[in-house]
């Protein structure tokens, strides 16, 4: 069974770079999508952009300036970089296995908060 | 905001039949597969339907799915009080150099 874990610091200072690392357990990365979702307190589902185990990438427009994702394949783990954070990208933070246009496999989430 | 239009509430008592519907335009529903995503409270999102009508293995058949031109559907049968969730519609967008959009969610109450 595929899982899927989030980790990072759950607070960072405004206009720093939010850090996040998925670890994917129970599976190889190799030959799928891998995707950065997130969701403020409260409202609904915001997709960052996804990873492809070869290196390819694709962002949301409105995020593309600020976002990096990459992929280790070695450590089977794939991360986001999110940079000039402010208090609008206070979120639970998703990573997910994309398959076929649809996230199947999902990490709990991790809560990050931007905050002096 | 959203390019997905879904209703923000919808309910049923157990064992009804509720419907919740996602409208979208020719660049998203019009040409891509819909996607539905149920949100349990204080949990991850879950795959409920994928292309437009499939369920992946371990969805019941009281879910389905259905698409007509630029609107989806998402219908329960037989209510459950388990079935208590956000549940969100999604779509791939082709304007904007690709875009995975997300509705902006129902919450469907079991009364």
């Amino acid at each position: 069974q595929v899982q899927l874990q989030e980790s990072g610091p759950g607070l960072e200072k405004p206009s720093e770079t939010l850090s996040l690392t998925c670890t994917v357990s129970g599976g190889s990365i190799s030959g799928y999508y891998w995707s950065w979702i997130r969701q403020p307190p409260g409202k609904g589902l915001e997709w960052i952009g996804y990873v492809y185990f070869r290196g390819g990438t694709s962002y949301n427009p409105s995020l593309k300036s600020r976002v990096t994702i990459s992929v280790d394949t070695s450590k089977n783990q794939f991360s986001l970089k999110l940079t000039s954070v402010t208090a609008a990208d206070t979120a639970i933070y998703y990573c997910a296995r994309t398959h076929g246009g649809g996230s199947d496999y999902w990490g709990p989430g991790t809560l990050v908060t931007v905050s002096s | 905001q959203s390019v997905l239009t879904q209703p923000p509430s919808a309910s049923g008592t157990p064992g009804q039949r509720v419907t919740i519907s996602c409208s979208g335009g020719s660049s998203n529903i019009g040409s891509n597969y819909v996607y539905w995503y149920q949100q349990l409270p204080g949990t991850a999102p879950k795959l409920l339907i994928y292309r437009n009508n499939q369920r992946p293995s371990g969805v019941p058949d009281r879910f389905s799915g259905s698409k007509s031109g630029t609107s989806a559907s998402l219908a329960i049968s037989g209510l459950r009080s388990e079935d208590e969730a956000d549940y969100y519609c999604a779509v791939w967008d082709d304007s904007l150099s690709g875009l995975y959009v997300f509705g902006i969610g129902t919450k469907v109450t079991v009364l």
